[in-house]
């Protein structure tokens, strides 16, 4: 069954600190990939997207997200957070059918 | 309208009630989602709806939750005598259908069963 599996539930890290948010995905024939970010008491929105092509995915923010297709991963990451980073970070699959499946969500706390 | 609209933004009900929760998708996506998060829960999917096709209900948690889409448009979410587990967030999001697109998600509607 098609699942994505986010490795942290919480993960706290100083200010302009670099951060890994680590997301893997179920293998099929197609994969479509995504990372939304929900800021608090907010709805949820895009932060990048891999359809095809090249493997380093940039978007919003600063963050940036790398297509790992031997690892079945698809870890965000950012060189340098912001407290305005702090927010709760869901990793998404679509394999080309109807549904998108999300992960369990990773909270980052960003301390100064 | 310009993005995902939810109604009501909170409900408070009481156990045993039904309550019925609105969502208006972004005009012209065809694809409209229900999901559902718990309280240091993640997204828990619901239902999907894409254009005139039979929806898929595989994420609905019971037989007391059930959800129409009317014209292709305006969702409602239904959930019949409700029980405190309900008590969640419950966010909509649309999409233009094709899977591999954006889902542009509402604010959600906070539910709370006492």
């Amino acid at each position: 069954a098609q699942s994505v599996t986010q490795l942290d539930s919480q993960v706290p890290v100083f200010e302009e600190a670099p951060v890994e948010l680590r997301c893997n995905y179920s293998s099929s024939v197609s994969v479509y990939l995504f990372w939304y970010v929900q800021y608090p008491n907010q709805g949820l929105q895009l932060l990048l997207k891999y359809l095809s092509g090249s493997t380093l995915v940039k978007g919003i923010n600063g963050f940036e997200a790398e297509f790992n297709k031997s690892q079945t991963s698809f870890h965000l990451r950012k060189p340098s957070v912001h407290i305005s980073d702090t927010a709760e970070y869901f990793c998404a699959q679509n394999t080309g059918g109807f549904k998108t499946i999300f992960g369990a969500g990773t909270r980052l706390f960003v301390k100064a | 309208g310009a993005g995902v609209s939810q109604s009501p933004s909170n409900k408070v009900t009481e156990k045993g009630k039904d309550v019925e929760l609105r969502c208006d998708p972004i005009s012209g996506h065809t694809a409209l989602y229900w999901y559902r998060q718990s309280l240091g829960q993640g997204l828990e999917f619901l239902i999907y709806f894409q254009g005139n096709s039979a929806p898929d209900k595989s994420g609905l948690p019971s037989d007391r939750f059930s959800a129409e889409r009317t014209g292709g448009s305006v969702s409602t979410l239904t959930i019949q005598r409700t029980q405190q587990e309900d008590s969640a967030v419950y966010l909509c999001a649309s999409s233009l259908g094709p899977p591999n697109t954006e889902a542009f998600f509402g604010q959600g509607t906070r539910l709370t069963v006492v």
